[in-house]
Protein backbone atom coordinates (compact mmCIF):
# COMPACT_ATOMS: atom_id res chain seq x y z
CA UNK A 1 0.00 0.00 0.00
CA UNK A 2 1.63 3.22 -1.11
CA UNK A 3 2.11 6.09 1.71
CA UNK A 4 3.04 9.41 1.18
CA UNK A 5 3.95 10.91 5.30
CA UNK A 6 4.24 14.54 5.89
CA UNK A 7 5.98 16.01 8.93
CA UNK A 8 5.32 18.14 11.09
CA UNK A 9 1.73 17.72 10.86
CA UNK A 10 1.23 20.87 12.62
CA UNK A 11 3.99 23.89 12.27
CA UNK A 12 3.43 26.95 14.16
CA UNK A 13 7.10 29.43 13.32
CA UNK A 14 8.02 32.94 14.33
CA UNK A 15 8.85 35.09 11.28
CA UNK A 16 11.88 35.14 10.30
CA UNK A 17 13.05 31.69 11.01
CA UNK A 18 13.81 28.87 8.62
CA UNK A 19 12.11 25.54 8.95
CA UNK A 20 11.69 22.25 6.99
CA UNK A 21 8.70 20.13 6.04
CA UNK A 22 9.43 16.67 4.84
CA UNK A 23 7.73 14.36 3.09
CA UNK A 24 8.07 10.88 2.86
CA UNK A 25 6.88 8.21 0.41
CA UNK A 26 7.20 4.47 0.16
CA UNK A 27 6.57 3.73 -3.76
CA UNK A 28 9.05 4.38 -6.47
CA UNK A 29 8.61 7.81 -8.22
CA UNK A 30 10.51 9.98 -10.52
CA UNK A 31 7.83 12.90 -9.87
CA UNK A 32 6.33 14.65 -7.00
CA UNK A 33 4.51 17.79 -6.64
CA UNK A 34 3.77 20.50 -4.16
CA UNK A 35 0.70 22.26 -3.52
CA UNK A 36 -0.35 25.06 -1.04
CA UNK A 37 -4.01 25.62 0.08
CA UNK A 38 -5.26 28.65 1.85
CA UNK A 39 -8.35 28.28 4.65
CA UNK A 40 -11.31 27.51 2.37
CA UNK A 41 -9.37 27.64 -1.14
CA UNK A 42 -8.85 25.54 -2.81
CA UNK A 43 -5.28 23.66 -4.06
CA UNK A 44 -2.59 25.82 -5.83
CA UNK A 45 0.38 24.10 -7.22
CA UNK A 46 3.60 25.30 -6.04
CA UNK A 47 6.54 22.62 -7.89
CA UNK A 48 6.55 19.99 -10.01
CA UNK A 49 9.74 18.04 -9.26
CA UNK A 50 10.44 15.54 -11.93
CA UNK A 51 13.20 13.84 -11.35
CA UNK A 52 15.74 12.90 -8.71
CA UNK A 53 17.93 16.14 -7.27
CA UNK A 54 15.55 18.43 -8.74
CA UNK A 55 15.77 21.78 -6.96
CA UNK A 56 12.98 24.03 -7.69
CA UNK A 57 12.69 27.80 -5.91
CA UNK A 58 9.93 30.01 -5.81
CA UNK A 59 10.67 33.34 -3.46
CA UNK A 60 11.28 31.86 0.55
CA UNK A 61 10.12 28.41 -0.81
CA UNK A 62 12.29 25.89 -2.02
CA UNK A 63 11.68 22.27 -2.46
CA UNK A 64 13.89 19.29 -3.67
CA UNK A 65 13.15 15.80 -4.60
CA UNK A 66 16.08 12.31 -3.59
CA UNK A 67 14.27 9.73 -5.34
CA UNK A 68 16.47 7.46 -4.17
CA UNK A 69 15.50 8.56 -0.44
CA UNK A 70 11.82 8.50 -1.63
CA UNK A 71 11.84 12.00 0.32
CA UNK A 72 11.21 15.61 -0.84
CA UNK A 73 11.61 18.58 1.31
CA UNK A 74 9.88 22.00 0.86
CA UNK A 75 12.19 24.66 2.61
CA UNK A 76 10.93 27.98 4.52
CA UNK A 77 13.82 30.77 4.78
CA UNK A 78 12.83 33.72 6.57
CA UNK A 79 8.80 32.71 7.26
CA UNK A 80 6.31 35.47 6.55
CA UNK A 81 2.78 35.91 7.84
CA UNK A 82 1.48 35.15 3.74
CA UNK A 83 3.21 31.88 3.84
CA UNK A 84 0.76 30.44 6.71
CA UNK A 85 -0.86 27.90 4.97
CA UNK A 86 -1.68 23.85 4.54
CA UNK A 87 0.92 22.24 2.48
CA UNK A 88 0.61 19.10 0.86
CA UNK A 89 2.81 17.00 -1.52
CA UNK A 90 1.53 14.14 -4.06
CA UNK A 91 3.36 11.51 -5.72
CA UNK A 92 2.45 10.63 -9.04
CA UNK A 93 1.30 6.97 -9.35
CA UNK A 94 1.05 5.37 -12.69
CA UNK A 95 -1.54 7.01 -15.22
CA UNK A 96 -1.26 9.75 -13.59
CA UNK A 97 -2.69 9.60 -10.33
CA UNK A 98 -1.84 11.92 -7.57
CA UNK A 99 -1.36 10.21 -3.84
CA UNK A 100 -1.15 13.16 -1.63
CA UNK A 101 -0.08 13.50 1.62
CA UNK A 102 -2.07 14.60 5.04
CA UNK A 103 -0.41 17.88 4.94
CA UNK A 104 1.42 20.49 7.09
CA UNK A 105 -0.45 23.43 8.50
CA UNK A 106 1.56 26.18 8.60
CA UNK A 107 1.40 29.59 10.65
CA UNK A 108 3.46 31.63 10.72
CA UNK A 109 3.56 33.80 13.89
CA UNK A 110 5.28 37.80 14.16
CA UNK B 1 -6.19 31.38 -17.09
CA UNK B 2 -7.35 28.11 -17.13
CA UNK B 3 -10.53 27.18 -15.12
CA UNK B 4 -12.07 24.38 -13.58
CA UNK B 5 -15.18 25.39 -12.33
CA UNK B 6 -17.53 22.98 -9.58
CA UNK B 7 -20.95 24.43 -9.60
CA UNK B 8 -21.80 24.53 -6.11
CA UNK B 9 -19.62 26.03 -3.42
CA UNK B 10 -22.06 24.86 -0.95
CA UNK B 11 -24.16 22.00 -0.36
CA UNK B 12 -26.88 21.01 1.97
CA UNK B 13 -28.61 17.26 1.49
CA UNK B 14 -30.63 14.70 3.02
CA UNK B 15 -29.89 11.22 3.75
CA UNK B 16 -30.64 9.60 1.11
CA UNK B 17 -31.16 11.81 -1.37
CA UNK B 18 -29.35 11.49 -4.94
CA UNK B 19 -26.38 14.37 -5.12
CA UNK B 20 -25.15 15.73 -8.22
CA UNK B 21 -21.73 17.64 -7.85
CA UNK B 22 -20.95 18.98 -11.53
CA UNK B 23 -17.44 20.35 -12.50
CA UNK B 24 -16.12 21.83 -15.57
CA UNK B 25 -12.78 22.82 -17.36
CA UNK B 26 -11.78 24.83 -19.99
CA UNK B 27 -8.65 23.72 -20.96
CA UNK B 28 -9.15 20.49 -22.89
CA UNK B 29 -7.08 18.39 -20.61
CA UNK B 30 -8.00 14.82 -21.28
CA UNK B 31 -7.96 13.47 -17.65
CA UNK B 32 -10.43 14.82 -14.83
CA UNK B 33 -9.88 13.41 -11.34
CA UNK B 34 -13.44 13.70 -8.22
CA UNK B 35 -11.08 13.84 -4.77
CA UNK B 36 -12.58 14.41 -1.20
CA UNK B 37 -10.98 16.20 1.44
CA UNK B 38 -11.14 15.40 5.09
CA UNK B 39 -8.99 16.81 8.25
CA UNK B 40 -6.26 14.31 9.40
CA UNK B 41 -7.01 12.19 5.95
CA UNK B 42 -5.46 14.27 3.22
CA UNK B 43 -7.48 13.86 -0.18
CA UNK B 44 -8.32 11.06 -1.06
CA UNK B 45 -9.06 9.85 -4.77
CA UNK B 46 -12.63 8.66 -5.41
CA UNK B 47 -12.85 8.07 -9.35
CA UNK B 48 -11.28 9.81 -12.28
CA UNK B 49 -11.43 9.54 -16.04
CA UNK B 50 -8.81 9.57 -19.19
CA UNK B 51 -11.40 10.27 -21.77
CA UNK B 52 -15.09 10.55 -22.84
CA UNK B 53 -16.98 8.20 -21.31
CA UNK B 54 -14.24 6.45 -19.47
CA UNK B 55 -14.12 5.99 -15.75
CA UNK B 56 -11.70 3.95 -13.59
CA UNK B 57 -12.25 3.71 -9.53
CA UNK B 58 -10.02 5.20 -7.49
CA UNK B 59 -8.89 4.27 -3.84
CA UNK B 60 -12.22 4.87 -1.84
CA UNK B 61 -15.40 4.40 -4.74
CA UNK B 62 -17.96 3.50 -2.85
CA UNK B 63 -21.11 4.45 -2.57
CA UNK B 64 -20.01 7.11 -5.54
CA UNK B 65 -20.73 7.08 -9.22
CA UNK B 66 -19.68 9.30 -12.60
CA UNK B 67 -20.09 10.42 -15.63
CA UNK B 68 -18.28 11.63 -18.41
CA UNK B 69 -20.50 12.40 -21.75
CA UNK B 70 -18.24 15.37 -22.95
CA UNK B 71 -14.51 15.98 -22.18
CA UNK B 72 -14.81 18.94 -20.23
CA UNK B 73 -17.44 17.67 -17.54
CA UNK B 74 -17.12 15.31 -15.17
CA UNK B 75 -19.75 14.80 -12.92
CA UNK B 76 -19.63 13.05 -9.49
CA UNK B 77 -23.47 11.31 -8.40
CA UNK B 78 -23.74 10.35 -4.70
CA UNK B 79 -26.11 7.53 -5.01
CA UNK B 80 -27.62 7.68 -1.55
CA UNK B 81 -25.97 10.76 0.45
CA UNK B 82 -25.23 9.85 3.68
CA UNK B 83 -23.73 11.01 6.66
CA UNK B 84 -20.85 10.03 5.92
CA UNK B 85 -20.30 11.30 2.88
CA UNK B 86 -20.63 15.40 4.44
CA UNK B 87 -17.02 16.22 2.58
CA UNK B 88 -14.81 18.74 0.81
CA UNK B 89 -15.25 17.53 -2.60
CA UNK B 90 -12.27 18.85 -4.94
CA UNK B 91 -12.17 18.16 -9.17
CA UNK B 92 -9.07 18.34 -10.96
CA UNK B 93 -7.97 18.05 -14.55
CA UNK B 94 -4.69 17.66 -16.21
CA UNK B 95 -2.54 16.94 -19.11
CA UNK B 96 -0.76 13.73 -19.34
CA UNK B 97 2.16 14.16 -17.05
CA UNK B 98 1.51 17.58 -15.99
CA UNK B 99 0.11 18.78 -12.27
CA UNK B 100 -3.42 19.02 -11.57
CA UNK B 101 -5.50 22.11 -11.69
CA UNK B 102 -7.84 22.34 -9.59
CA UNK B 103 -11.58 23.42 -8.85
CA UNK B 104 -12.67 25.80 -5.67
CA UNK B 105 -14.18 22.90 -4.28
CA UNK B 106 -17.72 22.03 -3.10
CA UNK B 107 -18.64 21.74 0.90
CA UNK B 108 -21.35 19.27 1.01
CA UNK B 109 -23.38 18.25 4.37
CA UNK B 110 -25.39 15.52 4.10
CA UNK B 111 -27.86 15.95 7.19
Amino acid sequence: ELKVEQNPLFLSMQEGKNYTIYCNYSTTSDRLYWYRQDPGKSLESLFVLLSNGAVKQEGRLMASLDTKARLSTLHITAAVHDLSATYFCAVDRPRNQFYFGTGTSLTVIP
Amino acid sequence: DVKVTQSSRYLVKRTGEKVFLECVQDMDHENMFWYRQDPGLGLRLIYFSYDVKMKEKGDIPEGYSVSREKKERFSLILESASTNQTSMYLCASSLWGKSYTFGSGTRLTVV
